[in-house]
């Protein structure tokens, strides 16, 4: 069973929003933590979010925060990501991976130990 | 956040010889640092976990040391699945970073 499956490729224009989904297996949405890491054409590895699903909590990058909204369907174990107000430089491969999920003091946050990863979603913003 | 900074940005290889990539976070950061390989167009796959742990059904060449603000990855006996980029990441503190990547060319 492949861990994380993702939604297809899509193309968006400036000022919409986008919704990408990734689905998860029934022991991942129980025991682990999804986060959201997009990759530019050619650049490097940024993370914009994440969720434990079993509470449901969200952090978010804050460079995101206002404009990225992380959810999770526990009924179909499928996480999704919506990025609204798209801009030309938000042209990416979306990926969802497993993470960790841990509490201390009563807050509980994402890790950010991305065991295993979806296979990506391109997101292309043109006009 | 925390900066994560790698050296070289990209290097050349024979099969069977020792890699060794290094990276720098801009504050103690522990053993919190994974490594990444990515192959072009495929999503990363995790080989190194907490600084020296290898990930499950990752071949023993690879090795990872350090603690701190200094870490590394090597490769010992390269082979040529072993090319593409190689990414170091913090998960000490929120949020996640990551090294801007060393290319391997086999």
């Amino acid at each position: 069973q492949v861990p994380l499956v993702q939604s297809g490729a899509e193309v968006k224009r400036p000022g919409s929003s986008v919704k990408v989904s990734c689905k998860a297996s029934r022991d991942t949405f129980t025991n682990s933590a999804i986060s959201w890491v997009r990759q530019a054409p050619g650049q490097g590895l940024e993370w914009l979010g994440g969720i434990i699903p079993i509470f449901p909590v969200v952090n978010y990058a804050q460079k995101f925060q206002g404009r990225v909204t992380i959810t999770a369907d526990k009924s179909t174990t499928t996480a999704y990501l919506e990025l609204d107000s798209l801009k030309f430089e938000d042209t990416a491969v979306y990926y969802c991976a497993r993470d960790v999920g841990y509490c201390k003091n009563d807050n509980c946050h994402t890790k950010g130990d991305f065991e295993v990863w979806g296979q990506g979603t391109l997101v292309t913003v043109s006009s | 956040d925390i900066q994560m900074t790698q050296s070289p940005s990209s290097l050349s290889a024979s099969v069977g010889d020792r890699v060794t990539i290094t990276c720098r976070a801009s504050q103690s950061i522990s053993t919190s640092v994974n490594w990444y390989q990515q192959r072009p167009g495929k999503a990363p796959i995790l080989v190194i976990y907490a600084a020296s742990s290898l990930q499950s059904g990752v071949p023993p060449r690879f090795s990872g040391s350090g603690s701190g603000t200094d870490f590394t990855l090597s490769i010992s006996g390269l082979q040529p699945e072993d090319f593409g980029t190689y990414f170091c990441q913090q998960s000490y503190s929120s949020p996640p970073t990551f090294g801007p990547g060393t290319t391997v060319d086999v």
